[in-house]
């Protein structure tokens, strides 16, 4: 069955620090991963998308990981600021599928 | 990045009323246009996938007459949900593809619905 797993599944960190998101999938044909983010009550943006051949990929303060062999995924927050408060959707797509599985999202809240 | 739109906002209506809702690629056009169900605290669920000038496809256990949708241009999709009910709050979110090799897909910023 095609999955995506996120864990954790809610995470509470300190302004300044970092932290890691994990992502699992059994998804198959891969085309790709995607990271999203989503504040409460908005659509979700995208923070960076990979390709099997892409083994890691930054967006400002996110920077992303692939694994393709083991299926695994991270999303790394550096020096987190209260706006990271979110959601963060792990989000893989098949090939020849133009639709997406979402996983089930980590909720991340950022402390002063 | 690419902007995609959504009207309304919010809505509130009342039971049994029909409401829609637009989705607009603004700077794009989007041969395909996804439209997502998100309940508290959970993720997206795909309800259907449309394309431009033909039906849409549903998703197993999304009833086609109750969430009509319409996708008459490339920068537009519409959903109507029909004889509301107020199971059917929820905020509601579509994509839109770009097509090409980008693979991207930009969401618009949700629907709050409620059902009184």
């Amino acid at each position: 069955k095609n999955q995506v797993e996120q864990s954790p599944q809610s995470l509470i960190i300190l302004e300044g620090k970092n932290c890691t998101l994990q992502c699992n999938y059994t998804v198959s044909p891969f085309s790709n991963l995607r990271w999203y983010k989503q504040d409460t009550g908005r659509g979700p943006v995208s923070l960076t998308i990979m390709t099997f051949s892409e083994n890691t990929k930054s967006n400002g303060r996110y920077t992303a990981t692939l694994d393709a062999d083991t299926k695994q995924s991270s999303l790394h927050i550096t020096a987190s600021q209260l706006s990271d408060s979110a959601s963060y959707i792990c989000v893989v797509q098949r090939t020849g599928r133009r639709a997406l599985t979402f996983g089930s999202g980590t909720r991340l809240q950022v402390q002063p | 990045g690419a902007v995609v739109s959504q009207h309304p906002s919010r809505v509130i209506c009342k039971s049994g009323t029909s409401v829609k809702i637009e989705c607009r690629s603004l700077d794009f056009q989007a041969t395909t246009m996804f439209w997502y169900r998100q309940f508290p605290k959970q993720s997206l669920m795909l309800m259907a996938t449309s394309n431009e000038g033909s039906k849409a496809t549903y998703e197993q256990g999304v009833e086609k007459d109750k969430f009509l949708i319409n996708h008459a241009s490339l920068t537009l999709s519409t959903l109507t949900v029909t004889s509301a009910h107020p199971e059917d709050s929820s905020f509601y979110i579509c994509s839109a593809y770009t097509g090409g090799r980008s693979h991207e897909q930009y969401f618009g910023p949700g629907t709050r619905l409620t059902v009184t």
